[in-house]
């Protein structure tokens, strides 16, 4: 079955540092991958899709087909970027959206 | 644009009540579905619909209904509230490229079950 695992519920960084939040799938095909961020009362909001290969807010995640992963990464973490993040799988076949169950990042100062 | 929206945005129910929660959009999405968000659970797909007229089921179907009249509305209804239903659910709406696209998501509503 398709799926999204995220396995850290919370990843605590000091500003500056580098940050990684981690996603594998599993899914029988080419898949669509997202990354998707919910600030503190805000709406859940887009912040990067793999195909169209942008960087946003300094964010960048990389498909690797092999590892079946879907990483985000910062190389240098800002207070702001203090959030829940989501890692989610369009599954053109079913038409079911799936979702991970979230990374709580929190950047320290 | 108003993109989605969500009524109520806070709700309360005793146990065996119904209520609709609803949904609106008005980007002229085809997809539009619903999850709901449980601490360590993240988003789970309750129902989903391609386009007026045709839905079905997600992750996490039972004990909600769902109905897609119009393409801007997808309403999800409780028929008999449970306290395990207790969470917070959110609409969203996509355009369908091959599979759903980038998901919008509305502003979400809290439902406690007494």
């Amino acid at each position: 079955a398709q799926r999204v695992t995220q396995p850290e519920k919370l990843l605590s960084v000091f500003k500056g540092a580098p940050v990684e939040l981690k996603c594998n799938y599993s899914y029988s095909g080419s898949p669509e991958l997202f990354w998707y961020v919910q600030y503190s009362r805000q709406r859940l909001q887009l912040l990067l899709r793999h195909i169209s290969r942008e960087s946003i807010k300094g964010f960048t995640a990389d498909l690797n087909k092999g590892e079946t992963s879907f990483h985000l990464k910062k190389p240098f973490a800002q207070e702001e970027d203090s959030a829940m993040y989501y890692c989610a799988l369009s599954d053109s076949g079913t038409y079911k959206y799936i979702f991970g169950t979230g990374t709580r990042l929190k950047v320290l100062a | 644009n108003a993109g989605v929206t969500q009524t109520p945005k806070f709700q309360v129910l005793k146990t065996g009540q119904s209520m609709t929660l609803q949904c609106a959009q008005d980007m002229n999405h085809e997809y539009m579905s619903w999850y709901r968000q449980d601490p360590g659970m993240g988003l789970r797909l309750i129902h989903y619909s391609v386009g007026a007229g045709i839905t079905d089921q997600g992750e996490v179907p039972n004990g909600y209904n769902v109905s897609r009249s119009t393409t801007e509305d997808f309403p999800l209804r409780l028929l008999s509230a449970a306290p395990s239903q207790t969470s917070v659910y959110f609409c969203a709406s996509s355009r369908l490229a091959g599979g759903p696209d980038t998901q919008y998501f509305g502003p979400g509503t809290r439902l406690t079950v007494l």
